[in-house]
């Protein structure tokens, strides 16, 4: 099956720096990415579109200067949590849908964020 | 707002018994319902997926059940095992490829 990388797969950070995540689609072309965040014990919630070539999709209540998306290719969106804060800390997924064949949303393994 | 409900939170099945989770959902312009399965510390994994123009699909030991008229749709397992120890998420979205609304989870473990 197809598959979408993350990196790093956890990273520790001091409250205050920014964190970058790549998320890339090894064997397939995704013009559309999505990120997702998940808190320990819970489900996952949508966090944000991201569009190929253009501006992300942000979900209500998600601020889009502190969650900063980029789409820069059509197998890499990155995610990168500004000024980041102990609240901040949590597991992130992307994922991408495989539109050349079933359309099936495939997960990447996930980045777990502790901000100290 | 909660679009999926996702019952039970956990639950607790002896290795041979079947794995009952049941989905709710309310947007009627959902069409197409996938199960995951997420292992501790690792991203969601597609099991099996439905839509809504048949009412029950299986593979291998997973099927899902699906009630259109009722919006529920359900995953059983059966024939239990340890290694089906993990987190479902039922999801349901407008078409596959599309973002997805997830339900609230539901922890199986299976004891040996």
């Amino acid at each position: 099956g197809a598959v979408v990388s993350q990196h790093p797969s956890w990273v520790i950070c001091k409250s205050g720096t920014s964190v970058k995540i790549e998320c890339r689609s090894l064997d397939f072309q995704a013009t559309t990415m999505f990120w997702y965040r998940q808190f320990p014990k819970q489900s996952l919630m949508l966090m944000a579109t991201s569009n190929e070539g253009s501006k992300a999709t942000y979900e209500q209540g998600v601020e889009k200067d502190k969650f900063l998306i980029n789409h820069a290719s059509l197998t890499l969106s990155t995610l990168t949590v500004t000024s980041a804060h102990p609240e901040d800390s949590s597991f992130y997924i992307c994922s991408a849908p495989d539109r050349a064949k079933t359309g099936e949303l495939f997960f990447g393994e996930g980045s777990r964020l502790t901000v100290l | 707002q909660q679009q999926v409900k996702q019952s039970p939170q956990s639950l607790i099945v002896q290795k041979g018994g079947i794995s009952i989770i049941n989905c709710a959902y309310e947007n009627t312009a959902f069409d197409y319902f996938p199960w995951y399965q997420q292992f501790p510390g690792k991203g969601p994994a597609l099991l099996i997926a439905i839509r809504p123009d048949v009412s029950e699909k299986k593979e291998g030991r997973f099927t899902i059940s699906f009630n259109k008229s009722a919006k529920q749709f359900s995953l059983h397992i059966m024939d239990s095992q340890p290694g089906d120890s993990a987190t479902y998420f039922c999801a349901a979205s407008g078409n596959a490829g599309n973002m997805l609304t997830f339900g609230g989870g539901t922890r199986l473990m299976v004891k040996p």
